[in-house]
């Protein structure tokens, strides 16, 4: 099975800040990564798949990029509404999460 | 628009048994590929189990092979988890998902949840 590693498990920053988030994986997976956002007592939210393409309704300052076995989410302009926790998922072979990425505002 | 509503959730023994539906509206659930996911306590996502468009083939994660069967009733729109055997580590908050396409892409659509409790 496939491994997937995200880095950092928790991420603090200001408001405005660019953030990165990072994930690799055991294989490689072409383009078949999508990131999702997860807030407490809410559903998942696809955010990105085929590792760059950005869903519908979803604001621009989320970009997603990478392919293979490494792949980064970055929000340019990091608002108080992003708090939440991020995941990564591969569909090329299981549907396998990463551990997720807690993203704070300071 | 797209719903999806779990429900069967509940306070169940080790050893016991449940059984989770998710009601589809707005789209023919046997057009696409389904999935349940769940978030135990403190933890990340963890992909569970998924039923496949093409074939209808089913897929389950390590931990909950032979304890757990997926299947749908085209007739009704609505998705099952059986689980059995229960374990404390199966408490979780239970998802259904839909994908975004047909064959094998990331979940585009999931319901609220519903909760499964492995207690005595």
């Amino acid at each position: 099975d496939i491994q997937m590693t995200q880095s950092p498990s928790i991420l603090s920053a200001s408001v405005g800040d660019r953030v990165t988030i990072t994930c690799r994986a055991s294989q490689g997976l072409s383009s078949s990564l999508a990131w999702y956002q997860h807030k407490p007592g809410k559903a998942p939210k696809l955010l990105i798949y085929k590792a760059s393409t950005l869903e519908r309704g979803v604001p621009s300052r989320f970009s997603g990029s990478g392919s293979g076995t490494e792949f980064t989410l970055t929000i340019t302009s990091l608002q108080p509404d992003d708090c939440a926790t991020y995941y990564c998922q591969e569909y090329i072979n299981y549907w396998t999460f990463g551990q997720g990425t807690k993203v704070e505002i300071k | 628009e797209v719903q999806l509503l779990e429900s069967g959730g509940g306070l169940v023994q080790p050893g016991g048994s449940v059984r989770l539906s998710c009601a589809a509206s707005g789209f023919t659930l046997s057009r696409f590929t389904m999935a349940w996911v769940r978030q135990a306590p403190g933890k990340g996502l963890e992909w569970v189990s998924l039923i496949s468009f093409i074939g209808q083939k089913t897929y389950y994660t390590d931990s909950v092979k032979g304890r757990f069967t997926m299947s749908r009733d085209n007739s009704k729109n609505t998705l099952y988890l059986q689980g059995n055997r229960l374990r404390a580590e199966d408490t979780a908050l239970y998802y259904c998902a839909k994908s975004l396409d047909p064959g094998d892409s990331p979940f585009e659509s999931w319901g609220q949840g519903t909760l499964v409790t492995v207690s005595s």
